[in-house]
């Protein structure tokens, strides 16, 4: 059972576009992961959240936690064809070691 | 320093067969999960291994079993296949610190199992 949801499902933009994928649940999570995963191989790390309202920039890509932990976003500035990929958001419940991982966001930049 | 590898990369069983998937951890790290990642989706956790002993378990069935070796890396066994495993099994390693501190996972490549 899925209980991360992640919004959209699919996006398919014309280079130079900004867009940001949103990522919810009703649960607190202790810390939150971004991955992007590219057909053929494993997911691979973006960015790790862990404090409430935490902001984190990794070049064009800006990442926000929920001030209430449920909830995380990712954006992405000027979007480029090399961006386009599955990404995914991972949560990790408080008090366990299992991250629950979101239905995934399917990017396409197109050139 | 060697990433994560997975064996074999696609695999085409029948129903009712059994299946074994192997996976190398990165070196250093002491953590083995196990995800299945159906076609269009996200990965589900299905369990993790910390020094050798199951440490948390998603919503699978028992046919779903693993091991951990010394070397930490590790086997997923899946008994009395169903058609519904036909997936990407992923598997991730990491250095676990302690009870709900974030760690990195790094992902091997995935072995694609068919079932028909």
């Amino acid at each position: 059972t899925q209980l991360l949801e992640q919004s959209p499902q699919f996006l398919s933009i014309q280079e130079g576009e900004n867009l940001t994928v949103y990522c919810n649940s009703s649960s607190v999570f202790s810390s939150l992961q971004w991955y992007r995963q590219e057909p053929g191989e494993g997911p691979v790390l973006l960015v790790t959240v862990v404090t409430g309202g935490e902001v984190k920039k990794l070049k064009r890509l800006t990442f926000q936690f929920g001030d209430a932990r449920k909830d995380s976003s990712l954006h992405i500035t000027a979007a480029q064809p090399g961006d386009t990929g599955l990404y995914l958001c991972a949560g990790l419940y408080e008090g366990t070691y299992k991250y629950i991982f979101g239905t995934g966001t399917r990017l396409k930049v197109l050139a | 320093e060697t990433g994560v590898t997975q064996s074999p990369t696609h695999l085409i069983k029948t129903r009712g067969q059994q299946v074994t998937l192997r996976c190398s951890s990165q070196s250093g790290h002491n953590t083995v999960s196990w995800y299945q990642q159906a076609l269009g989706q996200g990965p589900q956790f299905i369990f993790q291994y910390y020094r050798e002993e199951e440490n948390g378990r998603g919503n699978f069935p028992p046919r779903f079993s693993g091991l951990q070796f010394p070397n930490y890396s590790s086997e997923l066994n899946v008994n009395a296949l169903e058609l519904d495993d036909s997936a990407l099994y992923l598997c991730a390693s990491s250095l676990l610190l302690g009870l709900a501190v974030p760690n990195e996972q790094f992902f091997g490549p995935g072995t694609r199992l068919t079932v028909l």
